[in-house]
């Protein structure tokens, strides 16, 4: 059973740009969300995804954008990137209701 | 708004002993628990889930147990090793969204 992976591992961008980061959920969970965690903080929830639709959201402005694909696998997008969006970026799967949730090694995204 | 709160902040013990992480959260209207631990720059690694009806969950030597009225759950190592070394987090379900963490309890035991 594979577990739930992302890419890239790290990422270098520079204020004002894109980003888009990728998660692949584990095998047989529908639902994906999404998770910043700034250095010495625990991560802050940003937006869930189930059957390609957001149903949950964060304190999140609305230029983190996401999607979730019919094989469950979901995007992370940031745009007009700013310097506090330096953080490692985690995403994690479960098979939906009040189960356990699982998450990935994360992205660490730097923003000069 | 749900907080979740995590004491001590960081721990240093030495191989062997038995120790408990405290973890207390505002709101009792939750549907679980979980404990995870996450090792410098990972992912975070699920140690243990306790559902809301649920008292307690062991697996190996942790142990957690949930007071949900009082708001508070704890995490019992038993015979710390080296490897143990982390943080530890604790996080609630406070819906079916998303979980909500505390900051975590840096956890270094000597060899």
């Amino acid at each position: 059973e594979t577990g739930v992976t992302q890419s890239p591992t790290h990422l270098i961008k520079t204020r004002g740009q894109q980003v888009t980061l990728r998660c692949s959920s584990q095998s047989g969970h529908n639902t994906v969300s999404w998770y910043q965690q700034a250095l010495g903080q625990g991560p802050q929830f940003i937006f869930q995804y189930y059957r390609e639709e957001e149903n949950g959201r964060g304190n999140f402005p609305p230029r983190f954008s996401g999607l979730q694909f019919p094989n469950y696998s979901s995007e992370l997008n940031v745009n007009a990137l700013e310097l506090d969006d330096s953080a490692l970026y985690l995403c994690a799967s479960r098979a939906g209701g009040l189960n356990e949730q699982f998450f990935g090694p994360g992205t660490r995204l730097t923003v000069l | 708004k749900q907080e979740v709160t995590q004491i001590p902040a960081a721990l240093s013990v030495p191989e062997g002993e038995n120790l408990v992480l405290n973890c207390s959260f505002t709101d009792s209207a939750i549907y679980n628990l979980q404990w995870f631990r996450q090792d410098p720059g990972k992912g975070l690694t699920s140690l243990l889930l306790i559902q809301s009806s649920q008292r307690e969950q062991t697996s190996g030597r942790l142990n957690a147990s949930l007071d949900k009225s009082s708001g508070r759950s704890t995490l019992y190592i038993a015979a710390s090793q080296p490897g143990d070394s982390a943080t530890y987090l604790c996080a609630v379900r406070p819906g079916a969204d998303g979980l909500t963490f505390g900051k975590g309890t840096h956890l270094i035991i000597q060899p």
